[in-house]
């Protein structure tokens, strides 16, 4: 059983389409973040939720809404993307101890 | 606010030579945890360090943080090939929970055969 899944696994999509991914846990954690990791790998936090609601949103474009029906999921949709949102996005989920991964969407935008 | 600085950015090595790298924060962190990203995979969570001064040990693998608690360090003694990937550490900000979980840049190790 895959603790954190995201779908789907590759996005190609061309500019002003909108998309969303998908994020499921089933650690039974009350926090979720997404995560965008450029060409350069580093690790951006863009928002993190605890128990659906969202703790910090850390200065996204309001193109990026995340939508967390209850614990275990949280998604993210995004409109009119551009080519600057190329990137692979991690969804994670955490104890107070470590944080657990999911595979990663690469998204490239043509 | 709170950064977690990460150096070397890079390091090449010849297989069965030590490798270090560093991690220092802005402010005291209440923990540190460290992670290791695969080419092409996902960031897997290796140890979280507690207490001031703590050291602990994975095999090859050693693990610190600063009597401050500002700074950490992860240490692979006699590299594989199979320790190829990026290594990273991160630190809550704001307190004890892991709501606001930041990354380092990252540590890209590449080994020599």
């Amino acid at each position: 059983d895959t603790a954190v899944s995201q779908t789907p696994k590759y996005l190609v999509t061309q500019m002003g389409n909108d998309k969303s991914i998908k994020c499921e846990q089933n650690l039974g954690h009350d926090t979720m973040y997404w995560y965008k990791q450029d060409s350069k790998k580093f690790l951006k936090i863009m928002f993190s939720y605890n128990n659906k609601e969202l703790i910090i949103n850390e200065t996204v474009p309001n193109r990026f809404s995340p939508k967390s029906p209850d614990k275990a999921h949280l998604n993210l949709h995004i409109n009119s993307l551009e080519l600057g949102d190329s990137a692979v996005y991690f969804c994670a989920s955490s104890s107070v101890t470590e944080a657990f991964f999911g595979q990663g969407t690469r998204l490239t935008v043509v | 606010g709170q950064q977690v600085m990460q150096i070397p950015q890079y390091q090449h090595v010849q297989e069965g030579e030590d490798f270090t790298t560093y991690c220092n924060s802005s402010t005291t962190l209440s923990n540190i945890q460290w992670y290791k990203q695969r080419p092409g995979g996902h960031p897997v969570f290796l140890i979280q360090l507690v207490k001031s001064g703590e050291v602990k040990k994975q095999k090859r693998l050693t693990f610190q943080f600063g009597e401050a608690k500002k700074n950490s360090s992860l240490h692979i003694t006699a590299t594989q090939t199979t320790d190829v990937g990026t290594y990273f550490c991160a630190g809550p900000r704001g307190g004890g929970s892991n709501y606001k979980l930041t990354f380092g840049k990252g540590t890209l190790l590449t080994v020599n055969p």
